[in-house]
């Protein structure tokens, strides 16, 4: 089972920053934070993953917080080709452990 | 690079009938995942290789699936017999076991089993 829980949907204006809840209260230690997000009719794309700090990289920022129970995906400036599911999982990233496990995420409508 | 490449992009086919589904991983890529994504169900991995080795099949539905990877560049999905209810869209990702864990999505085959 999915160990995240995410707003099922959430609304942008076009050129604005979204900014995506999780929350992973349960996390352990050695799980990271992964991003996923699936436009419509397309395979998962990744976007970014971390461990503590927060991560930036040329699609998104990740911000976790200090006792690393939620976490937050911002998208600086949203365009309306960023309208999609945006899935947050925690997965194990040591011994060889290789599963994503896909919760229900969150819908992302980026308006004009 | 091509990505990964996953044949066909459609099928549809009758219950009873033999269904291959097929993936290239991205070359070099040591890790290869069979998904399933449906409207009830959302996204579920099936069974994943490591090196061309089977490490979780936990999430293969029945014995009607199975999955083999001949090669590190070729993998297949077969279901038999098939039912209405395997009708779905199957993923094909690959991915590294080293360095960071991102795994790479193929487009899809949406199978329709009438």
């Amino acid at each position: 089972d999915a160990k995240t829980t995410q707003p099922p949907s959430m609304d942008c204006a076009e050129g604005r920053a979204a900014n995506l809840p999780c929350n992973h209260s349960t996390i352990s230690g050695n799980e990271y934070v992964y991003w996923y997000r699936q436009i419509h009719s397309q395979g998962p794309q990744y976007i970014i993953h971390g461990l503590k700090n927060n991560e930036t990289n040329e699609m998104a920022s990740l911000i976790i917080t200090e006792d690393r129970k939620s976490s937050t995906l911002i998208l600086p400036h949203a365009t309306l080709r960023d309208t999609a599911v945006y899935y947050c999982i925690v997965r194990f990233d040591q011994g060889g452990s290789e599963k994503l496990v896909f919760g229900k995420g969150t819908k992302l409508t980026v308006n004009p | 690079d091509a990505g990964v490449i996953q044949s066909p992009r459609h099928e549809v086919t009758e219950m009873g009938q033999e269904v291959t589904l097929r993936c290239k991983p991205i070359s070099g890529h040591n890790s290869l995942f069979w998904y399933r994504q449906t409207m009830m169900r959302g996204l579920e991995l099936l069974i994943y290789f490591n090196n061309n080795v089977p490490i979780d099949d936990s999430g293969m539905p029945e014995d009607r699936f199975s999955a083999k990877m001949p090669n590190a560049s070729f993998s297949t999905l077969k279901i038999q017999p098939s039912e209405p209810r395997d009708s779905a869209v199957y993923f094909c990702a690959s991915g590294r076991l080293a360095g960071v864990r991102e795994q790479f999505f193929g487009p899809g085959t949406r199978l329709t089993v009438l």
